[in-house]
């Protein structure tokens, strides 16, 4: 089983609306990572969150960290086609002391203009 | 200037062949990564380095040799290449490598483009 769920896997909005993207883990995360990737392109970082309860916000898109830190929710205000692409949320867990950044299995956002 | 550059960025090669993929980060990050993404986007971590020391290790086949000749610089390469390798391999880096706290963003993961190797 995966330790980082994503859901939805896929995400089909109208240009204007809001979405949600949820990630779960099954462990304490110590961190959480988001990024975004076009095809045929790297990962984008948008942003890590730490402490229980965070958020953060880049642009219209805001991340929450929940208070137990085992899930997290991205949110993007008033979507764009700019917007389109696959979001990977990754968890930073303990590999020996090390940081090990496991990625869950990605969200695939389509923007209808 | 990119930050973190892998190359080749495409690779098309034979069953059997033996490949490897560069890397290298202007960052001035100690810690490089390789991922492994497969055919449904599933992002896996195969290695770890610090300082040219390697301290993770994902259970990666032995034809998988990373090389680390600087901190700036992480090789993969790849032997006897087999039909399931096809992929997307990511480098990436970052400054540290312990485990995140305190509020410092120091270990954040920067990725390169990726290199996309088919084996046929």
């Amino acid at each position: 089983s995966q330790e980082l769920e994503q859901s939805p896997q896929s995400l089909i909005v109208q240009e204007g609306k809001n979405l949600t993207i949820n990630c779960t883990s099954s462990k304490t995360l110590y961190g959480l990572y988001w990024y975004k990737q076009k095809y045929g392109e790297g990962l984008i970082f948008l942003m890590m969150l730490q402490k229980g309860g965070e958020e953060k916000s880049h642009e219209k898109i805001t991340a929450k960290l929940d208070e137990k830190k085992q899930q997290s929710s991205l949110h993007i205000t008033a979507s764009q086609p700019s917007h389109a692409g696959i979001y990977l949320c990754g968890a930073a867990l303990n590999s020996g002391g090390y940081q090990k950044v496991t990625f869950g299995t990605g969200t695939k956002l389509q923007v209808i203009p | 200037d990119t930050a973190v550059s892998q190359t080749p960025k495409y690779l098309v090669t034979q069953m059997g062949n033996d490949k490897s993929i560069k890397c290298e980060q202007n960052l001035g990050h100690d810690t490089m990564y390789w991922y492994k993404q497969d055919s449904k986007k599933f992002l896996k971590i195969m290695f770890s380095y610090n300082n040219k020391e390697l301290i993770i290790n994902e259970t990666v086949p032995n034809r998988f040799s990373p090389k680390s000749p600087d901190k700036a610089h992480l090789n993969l390469h790849i032997n006897s290449l087999e039909l399931g390798d096809s992929a997307v391999y990511f480098c990436a880096s970052s400054q540290g490598y312990g485990l995140l706290g305190g509020g410092s963003s120091g270990n954040t993961i920067y990725f390169g483009e990726g290199s996309w190797l088919t084996v046929v």
